[in-house]
């Protein structure tokens, strides 16, 4: 069972330099999400969507952008890099906003 | 905003001592709790959900509890192993005015470390 799958595993980027995280899930799931995770911090919301077709901004939203036009992929793009997007990326997803949600095995992003 | 803070943020106990860990979140009105597992340089695998209406869960050695009035949910392990050692993460997923949810809400975990 896949489950949840994102791409790349760990990726370099120059200041600048724009790149889309992959993230694809098998379960038919209604919801996606992307986190993010710095050191010795928990995970924080970038955006979410509930449906194809449908995204709204999480807590920390400023510097990415989202798109969802089918269910099985929601990729995450980072325009013009800054240092401070350093960080593990996380996606998820769940049925509905309140079950179980599933895990991807993360995408370790540097920008230098 | 829902908070949710955990303790201790670090932990070091003994092979086969039964542990607790602790997490507390300040928006009482939850959908559900999630407990997750972290191993280093990982994804994130859920150990156990309690929906707002329950009050534990149990899957093996695991047990976890929700208290909504008190904003507390534990995760209790018992008979702890060298390979129950990770990051220990709760999350709580928080109801909106309109019925939704927008995501969880992490605490920042706790380090757990079994002595063999």
């Amino acid at each position: 069972n896949a489950g949840v799958t994102q791409t790349p595993k760990f990726r370099i980027l120059k200041i600048g330099q724009s790149m889309t995280l992959q993230c694809t899930q098998d379960m038919n799931h209604n919801y996606m999400y992307w986190y993010r995770q710095d050191p010795g911090m928990g995970l924080k919301l970038i955006y979410y969507s509930v449906g194809a077709g449908i995204t709204d901004k999480g807590e920390v939203p400023n510097g990415y952008n989202v798109s969802r036009s089918t269910t099985e992929d929601f990729p995450l793009r980072l325009e013009l890099a800054a240092p401070s997007q350093t960080s593990v990326y996380f996606c998820a997803s769940s049925d509905t906003g309140a079950t179980e949600a599933f895990f991807g095995q993360g995408t370790r992003l540097t920008v230098v | 905003k829902q908070e949710v803070t955990q303790i201790p943020a670090a932990l070091s106990v003994p092979e086969g001592e039964n542990l607790v860990l602790n997490c507390s979140f300040t928006d009482s009105a939850i959908y559900n709790l999630q407990w997750f597992r972290q191993d280093p340089g990982k994804g994130l695998t859920s150990l156990l959900l309690i929906q707002s209406s329950q009050r534990e869960q149990t899957s093996g050695r695991l047990n976890a509890s929700l208290d909504k009035s008190s904003g507390r949910s534990t995760l209790y392990i018992a008979a702890s192993q060298p390979g129950d050692s990770a990051t220990y993460l709760c999350a709580g997923a928080t109801m909106y005015s309109g019925g939704g949810a927008d995501g969880l809400t992490f605490g920042k975990g706790t380090h757990l470390i079994i002595q063999p």
